[in-house]
């Protein structure tokens, strides 16, 4: 089957804009992560879920970044108000399930605030 | 907290040569550890694992790692560079199975012809 995939593949926003980010899980994946990964640096952990919950968001940085997977496939990163700082790749990478060692990886959202 | 570190962020080899990744890691617990790859305008590809079972892992196009704990390392090797492995290697380092990865800075690799 399909892999993960994100759309849109690349943003462009407006520094106080808000945006929203979506990943599409492979079918049947229980297991979801959001990373953000800077200019030049490794992805670094936003939050994570298992199906609807969201059992992990300890590296969201602000209150601006709000993540939810309502009925437990899609799920979708909104950054309010959105800053320069903001700008990165935005990765989901999903996996069959919480013993699962795997994750499989989306192409990434690079989202640029100007 | 766990933390990963890749020494040298760029590294050139020709075309047949040696490949050698560097990476050090830092857990409280026994560490589950990765080497992931990234090609431009992708996704990381999972090349190998170690998850305490044997201390030298074999990935995908010919890569492997060793496991030495006493060196906290889980160096990424290839014994013969060809020019499809240019691309960006990450290290990472996880607690546990299914928990979330954290990764080294990334080593970017060259392949000189």
């Amino acid at each position: 089957g399909a892999g993960v995939s994100q759309s849109p593949r690349y943003k462009v926003a407006k520094r106080g804009q808000d945006v929203a980010l979506r990943c599409d899980p492979i079918s049947g994946h229980v297991s979801l992560f959001w990373y953000q990964q800077a200019l030049g640096q490794g992805p670094e952990f936003l939050t994570y879920f298992q199906n609807e919950a969201q059992l992990d968001k300890s590296g969201l940085p602000s209150d601006r970044f709000f993540a939810e997977r309502p009925e437990g496939s899609v799920s979708t990163l909104k950054i309010q108000r959105t800053q320069q700082e903001d700008s990165a790749v935005y990765l989901c990478a999903s996996s069959f399930d919480p013993g699962s060692y795997e994750q499989y990886f989306g192409p990434g959202t690079r989202l640029t605030v100007t | 907290a766990q933390s990963v570190t890749q020494l040298g962020s760029h590294v050139s080899v020709s075309e047949g040569a040696l490949v050698l990744l560097r990476c050090n890691y830092s857990s409280s617990v026994p560490p589950y550890l990765f080497w992931y790859v990234q090609y431009p305008n992708q996704g990381l590809q999972l090349l190998l694992k170690y998850t305490s079972a044997a201390t030298l892992v074999k990935g995908i196009n010919g890569f492997e790692a060793e496991f030495k704990k006493s060196e906290t390392s889980f160096h990424l090797t290839k014994p013969s560079a060809h020019m499809s492995d240019a691309a960006e290697y990450f290290c990472a380092v996880s607690e546990a199975a299914g928990n979330k990865l954290t990764f080294g800075g990334g080593t970017r690799v060259l392949v000189k012809p």
